[in-house]
């Protein structure tokens, strides 16, 4: 069974700083890894897409790899904002579709 | 297009009333995928239609629980009898299988008092 899990779980930056987040799956026979955002108490945003085939994705200040060999993507921000604390979900598609533990951001002013 | 639909927002029931929760996905998408999402289990997959056939339903907690999608821009998950620890936010979620990924719906927040 395909396993996800996203390091660290909680991180807290200063505004301005850029910072990686983390994912890694067990089962590297996926069709495409999403990256997602979720507010409190709303609901998910899909930031980027990957599918299987592709190395990386880029929209705005977010960049996302997919290293499907060994199982691993991160999810990289570049000069983070306040705006940006929110959690961060990864998900991968496989014969059923998985998701991350989550990595809680806070961008502190 | 609206996106994935979901209704209502909001649901506060009473233990032991039977709720039904309704989700119109994005026209075009093939699959649908419900899942509930709490404090202590993360987001969790209940139940996945593919071209309207239910797929796999293993996440199910309970009998209490079902779905349907009678066809294909219609979606159900009902609990009957509901309980105070099936307070969640349940997603719907919507693919075209082979596409441009997953459409979460706002999602549904239930409380059972």
């Amino acid at each position: 069974k395909q396993e996800v899990t996203q390091i660290p779980a909680a991180l807290s930056v200063p505004e301005g700083e850029n910072l990686v987040l983390n994912c890694s799956f067990t089962d590297s026979a996926i069709y495409n890894l999403q990256w997602f955002r979720q507010d409190p108490g709303k609901g998910l945003t899909s930031l980027l897409l990957i599918q299987s085939s592709q190395r990386e994705q880029t929209s705005g200040r977010l960049n996302a790899s997919l290293d499907k060999s060994s199982g691993r993507s991160t999810l990289y921000i570049a000069a983070s904002q306040p705006g940006d604390s929110a959690t961060y979900l990864c998900a991968v598609t496989g014969n059923q579709f998985y998701f991350g533990t989550g990595t809680s951001l806070t961008v502190i002013p | 297009d609206a996106g994935v639909i979901q209704s209502p927002r909001h649901e506060v029931t009473e233990m032991g009333q039977e709720v039904t929760l309704r989700c119109k996905p994005i026209s075009g998408h093939n699959s649908l995928f419900w899942y509930r999402q709490t404090m202590m289990r993360g987001l969790e997959l209940l139940i996945y239609f593919n071209n309207n056939v239910p797929i796999d339903d293993s996440g199910m907690p309970e009998d209490r629980f079902s779905a349907k999608m009678p066809n294909a821009s219609f979606s159900t998950l009902k609990i009957q009898p509901s309980e105070p620890r099936d307070s969640a936010v349940y997603f719907c979620a919507s693919s075209f299988t082979g596409g441009d990924g997953y459409t979460f719906g706002s999602g549904t927040r239930l409380t059972v008092v």
